[in-house]
């Protein structure tokens, strides 16, 4: 039981590049979120899904987009890369019956330059 | 719009003493906090949650809720230095869908001296 996985765990970026960030849980949750936190600050939520083909957006979600096909899986996909996304980014999971109680993976170091 | 507002420290309490974190919340209609605990370069871990008013606790943590004063706090007794990191103060936040996204304060960085 890995618990939430993301890969990679650095990455440099170039201005204008993508890039997919990957999330997966093995705990067979329901509730999935990206948050990114910057140097000094809280985290802020991205992107979030209640299940598989549902996503919505969260507090800070220009920039990004997410797809859910599986219980499993929620990438986050970065376009056009840009110095602001320069951040870590978490993922974390939730069961329904407990989402107060998520569950981070180790995140992803992310610098565009 | 949501705001979670924590005194960002450091806070140095010597090892043994009471340690005292506080955290003030803008959206009166909030009803959950949290208390997440990050050491540096790791991801954060839930170690409190509490949904009343007053006092809960666990082991050597307790989690203090005051509603009417928009204010939780956490206590941490007989401080260790493994206590030492970022502890962050979080409030559940409602959405259409029902997921439970959370809006975070900054942290407060403890420092437990030996």
């Amino acid at each position: 039981n890995a618990g939430v996985t993301q890969t990679p765990k650095f990455r440099i970026l170039k201005i204008g590049q993508s890039m997919t960030l990957q999330c997966t849980q093995d705990m067979n949750h329901n509730y999935m979120y990206w948050y990114r936190q910057d140097p000094g600050m809280g985290l802020k939520l991205i992107y979030y899904s209640v299940g598989a083909g549902i996503t919505d957006k969260g507090e800070v979600p220009n920039g990004y987009n997410v797809s859910r096909s599986t219980t499993e899986d929620f990438p986050l996909r970065l376009e056009l890369a840009a110095p602001s996304q320069t951040s870590v980014y978490f993922c974390a999971s939730s069961d329904k019956t407990r989402t107060y109680e998520q569950y981070f993976g180790p995140g992803t170091r992310l610098t565009v330059t | 719009q949501k705001e979670v507002e924590q005194n960002s420290g450091p806070l140095s309490v010597p090892e043994g003493a009471i340690a005292s974190l506080n955290c003030t919340y803008s959206d009166r209609g909030s009803q959950s906090f949290f208390w997440y605990r990050q050491y540096s370069g790791k991801s954060p871990e839930l170690i409190m949650f509490i949904y009343s008013n007053g006092d809960k606790e666990d082991g050597r943590f307790t989690a203090q809720l005051n509603k009417a004063s928009q204010y939780v706090s956490l206590l941490i007794r007989d401080s260790q230095p493994s206590d030492s990191a970022t502890y962050l103060c979080a409030v559940r936040v409602r959405s259409g869908g029902g997921a439970d996204g959370l809006t975070f304060g900054k942290g407060t960085h403890l420092i437990i001296q030996p």
